[in-house]
């Protein structure tokens, strides 16, 4: 059974600072990764999603990368922004069509 | 274009009254999925559906749920009876075919009392 680790559960950074965040599986077969972002009291916010093949995907300051045999993916995030305070969720798509989430690391971005 | 619709947004209601959340997804998504959020456990996968068909329902956690999808625009999540264990955020998202994102609803925040 696919398990996904996030870490750190919780980080607080200063404005402008370049961060990453960590996501950890235990099942290397999966299809894809998917990082999301969640805001209070909303729903998921797909970011960026790796198909398996890829080493990363990026979108204007946010970068994912993934290592299928080392069971990590990491989102970086550059020049960090107020605006970017909020959970973000990492998720493995395996087999059956079934998305496996971490915990999430609760990111605060201080002006 | 109108994301996945979800009703109601929150729902408070007393132990042992039957709960019913809906769930109307992306037009031309073919796949449904229903997930519950809560702080201990994070974000579960209840079931999901593939063209209106139940795929995988081993996520459901008893037989006081039950969900249904009668046509491609309408899903339904059913609690009956409801317990104080069963507040929590449920989120519907649906996608199409294949390795794509799944697009999610603003979820419903239920409080059984």
């Amino acid at each position: 059974k696919q398990e996904v680790t996030q870490i750190p559960a919780a980080l607080s950074v200063p404005e402008g600072e370049n961060l990453v965040l960590n996501c950890s599986f235990t099942d290397s077969a999966i299809y894809n990764l998917q990082w999301f972002r969640q805001d209070p009291g909303k729903g998921l916010t797909s970011l960026l999603l790796i198909q398996s093949s890829q080493r990363e995907q990026t979108s204007g300051r946010l970068n994912a990368s993934l290592d299928k045999s080392s069971g990590r993916s990491t989102l970086y995030i550059a020049a960090s922004q107020p605006g970017d305070s909020a959970t973000y969720l990492c998720a493995a798509l395996n087999a059956g069509n079934m998305l496996t989430f971490g915990g999430g690391t609760r990111l605060m971005v201080k002006p | 274009d109108a994301g996945v619709i979800q009703s109601p947004r929150h729902e408070v209601t007393e132990m042992g009254q039957e709960v019913t959340l809906r769930c109307k997804p992306i037009s031309g998504h073919n796949s449904l999925f229903w997930y519950r959020q809560t702080m201990m456990r994070g974000l579960e996968l209840l079931i999901y559906f593939n063209n209106n068909v139940p795929i995988d329902d081993s996520g459901m956690p008893e037989d006081r749920f039950s969900a249904k999808m009668p046509n491609a625009s309408f899903s339904t999540l059913k609690i009956q009876p409801s317990e104080p264990r069963d507040s929590a955020v449920y989120f519907c998202a649906s996608k199409v075919e294949g390795a794509q994102p799944q697009h999610f609803g603003d979820g419903t925040r239920l409080s059984i009392l």
